[in-house]
């Protein structure tokens, strides 16, 4: 299995300042074929489900906010709130859909 | 609008066997793999497999494979995880999400919390 590490475990962030989180996997996650990578950001607020924000490792998808991008490429990427709002505290994580076995990161604790 | 409903909480005793379930609508299900996500108590999240309910292909991770059974039944755009002996380890919420081939979930149920306690 590919392994995906975060860090940090958690942070804290003034309203209005930048929250900026790292994923690390364990081996490319990058299909050089169609150059893209397979790594997904997602969001999880207390007692909800997960939430889809970024696909394909910079692909927002829709009705995110576009304070949220992702960047990175191979094994190293980012997931940068540019402007923390309230209703960012959450849980994030990365996760890896490349191959037949997919894995999450630990997760990252966002608080104000 | 896309939905994935899941079956009630349960509350069950080390030993005994359970199914789940998770029912599509608003999409064709049999077009998109349903995964399983489990989530313990307080921690993060872990794939436990997916199946196709087109043709029932079904991959497990490592970590899962012999623990659970995934299936699913298209007639009603249904998939289920299922344990036949459960153990106090088993506690968590079950998470079902559905992708298409190749892309991330996109698409998660409201999750199912089983507790496994004598």
């Amino acid at each position: 299995d590919i392994v995906m590490t975060q860090s940090p475990d958690s942070l804290a962030v003034s309203l209005g300042e930048r929250a900026t989180i790292n994923c690390k996997s364990s081996q490319s996650v990058l299909f050089r074929s169609s150059n893209q990578n397979y790594l997904a950001w997602f969001q999880q607020k207390p007692g909800q489900a997960p939430r889809l924000l970024i696909s394909w490792a910079s692909t927002r998808e829709s009705g995110v906010p576009d304070r949220f991008s992702g960047s990175g490429s191979g094994t190293d990427f980012t997931l940068t709130i540019s402007s923390l709002q309230a209703e960012d505290v959450a849980v994030y994580y990365c996760q890896q859909y490349y191959g037949t076995s997919w894995t999450f990161g630990p997760g990252t604790r966002v608080e104000i | 609008e896309v939905q994935l409903v899941q079956s009630g909480a349960e509350v069950k005793k080390p030993g005994e066997s359970l199914k789940i379930s998770c029912q599509g609508s608003g999409h064709t299900f049999n077009n998109f793999w349903i995964g399983w996500v489990r989530q313990r108590p307080g921690q993060g999240l872990e794939w436990l497999g997916v199946i196709y309910p087109g043709d029932s292909d079904t991959r497990y991770s490592p970590s899962f494979q012999g623990q659970v059974t995934i299936s699913a039944d298209k007639s009603i755009s249904t998939a289920y995880l299922q344990w036949s002996s459960l153990k106090a380890s088993d506690t968590a919420m079950y998470y079902c999400a559905r992708h298409r081939d190749g892309d991330p979930f996109d698409s998660w149920g409201q999750g199912t919390l089983v507790t496994v306690s004598a």
